[in-house]
This record gives structure tokens, C-alpha cells and sequence, in this order.
């Protein structure tokens, strides 16, 4: 069964200081590892798609890292509108073309607080 | 990218009764997800939906609970069926854009529901 662990759960941050959040992972094959920032209230915002060990990707403040058993979002001088919980998934690849082959698993997410 | 809207926004029913929530995405896509969050929670899939075909649905989860639509390609409903409290959650609507190795997967803004 596919697992996902983050942490921390919870992150306080002051604005400019860097840090980075954790995504553990078990997974039959990966396909691909999909990071999200969620606001409250709101829908999953897709941030990148990681699909191989020494992948990386950036967007703005943002950069995502991955190898063989986790994932790391790197956040570099942070700001209060960065504040919202950071959710990772995997998804596993198997064959055919079933809803199962394109399921994602998520973790329970890091709830990162950014302030002044 | 992909624009996603959902009907109704939040709700407030009974237990007992039943819901349906739309969901409308910009574009074609072959396969449309439904996830539930319940509070607190990760995300965790309900089914797949594909045009033409009955929905797939995941472990734990029962089309005479969950019954899905699909018409076409841009649409497709949930309905949450003789709700009880425990059926209070967050319900999104999610589609994958791309192929190969370059692929998102987008939600919705979700559907918060309350049953009393």
C-alpha cells in the first residue's frame, strides 16, 4: 500500500527565514510526486510534478527536490502570503488504463505560518 | 492549467437526505476524480469517472452511497446519498492535464458539506 509521511505538522517561520518541509514515501513504482499548497477553505493549487530521483523544480520562493524515499520543499525567504498548508502526494504507476493507475495518495500535509 | 468550478459551494442538509454536486471543467478530459477531506484530513479518493463508462470506485467506498455521473467530457456529478453526520466533508472534483512524462492534476475549489 502506498504511504505518505510529512513533516513537521505544523511550521512557524519568520518572514525571510528558509526552511524546508519533509515528504516521506513508499510507493509500488513511482510515476510521479505532486506537491499542492492549500488555503483554508479552498482546493488543492498544484504547484510540481516530480517524477524521478535528482529531480528538481522551482517557482518563485519555491523549490522542490526529490529522491528515491522522499521529497523536500524548499522554501527560500519566505513571506506572510506563503502561509497555507503544503500537501504531498505520490502517485504510483501500474499498468493499463483504470482509475487506479492514476490515483493519488496524499500526506497529511504541513501547515506553515509565515510571520512578520 | 485547468479551470474547474463546483456547484454548490458549501451546503447544510439533513441526515437522511441527499446531495449532488456538479463539477465543470473547462476542457475535455478523459477521466475526472472525486476525493473526499474530511476535517482535519487528507485527501482521499472516492472513484474515477470516465465518459461512457460506470465509475471505478475505491476501496471503502459504494456506488449506492456515492452514485456518479458522467455525460460528456467537461461534466460529472456526486451524489451523496442517506447522509449522515459522518458524511460532513469536503468533497472535490479533480482532472489530470498532460501525458508521458509532463502531467498536472488540478482540483476544483471543493464543496464543503454539513449534515446535522
Amino acid at each position: 500500500e502506498d504511504q505518505v509521511t510529512q513533516s513537521p505538522e505544523a511550521l512557524r517561520l519568520q518572514e525571510g527565514e528558509s526552511s524546508s518541509l519533509n515528504c516521506s514515501y513508499t510507493v509500488s513504482g513511482l510515476r510521479g510526486l505532486f506537491w499542492y499548497r492549500q488555503d483554508p477553505g479552498k482546493g488543492p493549487e498544484f504547484l510540481f510534478t516530480l517524477y524521478s530521483a535528482g529531480e528538481e523544480k522551482e517557482k518563485e520562493r519555491l523549490k522542490a527536490t526529490l529522491t528515491k524515499k522522499e521529497s523536500f520543499l524548499h522554501i527560500t525567504a519566505p513571506k506572510p502570503e506563503d502561509s497555507a498548508t503544503y500537501l504531498c502526494a505520490v502517485q504510483a504507476r501500474k499498468g493499463g488504463n483504470t482509475g487506479t493507475a492514476s490515483k493519488l495518495t496524499f500526506g497529511t500535509g504541513t501547515r506553515l505560518q509565515v510571520t512578520l | 492549467s485547468a479551470v474547474i468550478s463546483q456547484k454548490p459551494s458549501r451546503d447544510i442538509c439533513q441526515r437522511g437526505t441527499s446531495l449532488t454536486i456538479q463539477c465543470q471543467v473547462d476542457s475535455q478530459v478523459t477521466m475526472m476524480f472525486w476525493y473526499r477531506q474530511q476535517p482535519g484530513q487528507s485527501l482521499t479518493l472516492i472513484a474515477t469517472a470516465n465518459q461512457g463508462s460506470e465509475a471505478t470506485y475505491e476501496s471503502g467506498f459504494v456506488i449506492d452511497k456515492f452514485p456518479i455521473s458522467r455525460p460528456n467530457l467537461t461534466f460529472s456529478t456526486l451524489t451523496v446519498s442517506n447522509m449522515s453526520p459522518e458524511d460532513s466533508s469536503i468533497y472535490l472534483c479533480s482532472v489530470q492535464r498532460g501525458s508521458g512524462r509532463s502531467y498536472e492534476q488540478y482540483f476544483g475549489p471543493g464543496t464543503r458539506l454539513t449534515v446535522t
